[in-house]
């Protein structure tokens, strides 16, 4: 069964801190697509990135950078440097291709505080 | 103007009356769903449909109904309401998967609905 754990409810760091964020997923299929989105005070939900299990490779934009190790089935977001702005409810998400992608599964959410 | 349009973006409304939310998109996606955002829980799934004749039940929808009443508009419907559906409502689209796998959702800027 798909499931998404965000074990941390709320992280609350001190301006130009790095800060990670934790994901963990189970599945069964072997092809399957793992999301971050942003929610910030605002409400709306916004897109981060994208990655499916065969790419490994972390990626870096900007100040984030994402860890996938199917390993330990986490994909880790990190911020460097975290901004005010940073502040927001961060979303792991997993789509399994099996499904035809129609079911997502989103974790319960992290809530980060930064402290100007 | 936004790519996916909720409307309305607050209702306060008494238990038992029949509430309509309505989303519109502009981003010419085929999918859509309806979630439901309930603290500590992340997204849940109400519904989903990816065409205009297709519709199919989420994890949730149990109390809710849609319609789909073209490829750009997706309403969401609660025949009698009652407070346990007091939530933020969120409105997603996304393209059908291509060369690249599951494309990411697109959210609306969320309905946030009372019912006392």
């Amino acid at each position: 069964a798909q499931k998404v754990t965000q074990a941390q409810t709320e992280i609350s760091v001190v301006e130009k801190e790095d800060v990670t964020l934790d994901c963990v997923y189970e599945t069964r299929d072997t092809t399957y697509y793992l999301f971050w989105y942003k929610q910030p005070p605002s409400g709306e939900l916004v897109f981060l990135i994208r990655r499916n299990s065969f790419d490994e490779q972390n990626e870096i934009s900007g100040r984030y950078s994402w860890n996938f190790q199917k390993s330990t089935s986490s994909f880790n977001f990190t911020i460097t440097a975290s901004q005010v702005v940073d502040s927001a409810v961060y979303f792991c998400a997993l789509s399994e291709a099996g499904t035809g992608g129609f079911k997502t599964i989103f974790g319960a959410g992290t809530r980060l505080f930064v402290k100007a | 103007d936004a790519d996916v349009t909720q409307t309305p973006r607050n209702r306060i409304t008494k238990t038992g009356k029949r509430i309509m939310l309505e989303c519109s998109q502009t981003k010419g996606h085929d999918r859509m769903y309806w979630y439901r955002q309930d603290p500590g829980l992340g997204l849940r799934l109400i519904y989903y449909s990816f065409d205009v004749k297709d519709i199919n039940k989420g994890e949730i929808s149990d109390g809710y109904s849609v319609s789909r009443q073209a490829q750009a508009k997706f309403s969401l419907s609660l025949e009698s309401a009652i407070p346990n559906q007091t939530a933020l409502y969120f409105c997603a689209t996304s393209d059908t998967p291509g060369a690249g796998g599951i494309e990411p959702q697109h959210f609306g800027d969320g309905t946030r609905l009372s019912i006392l």
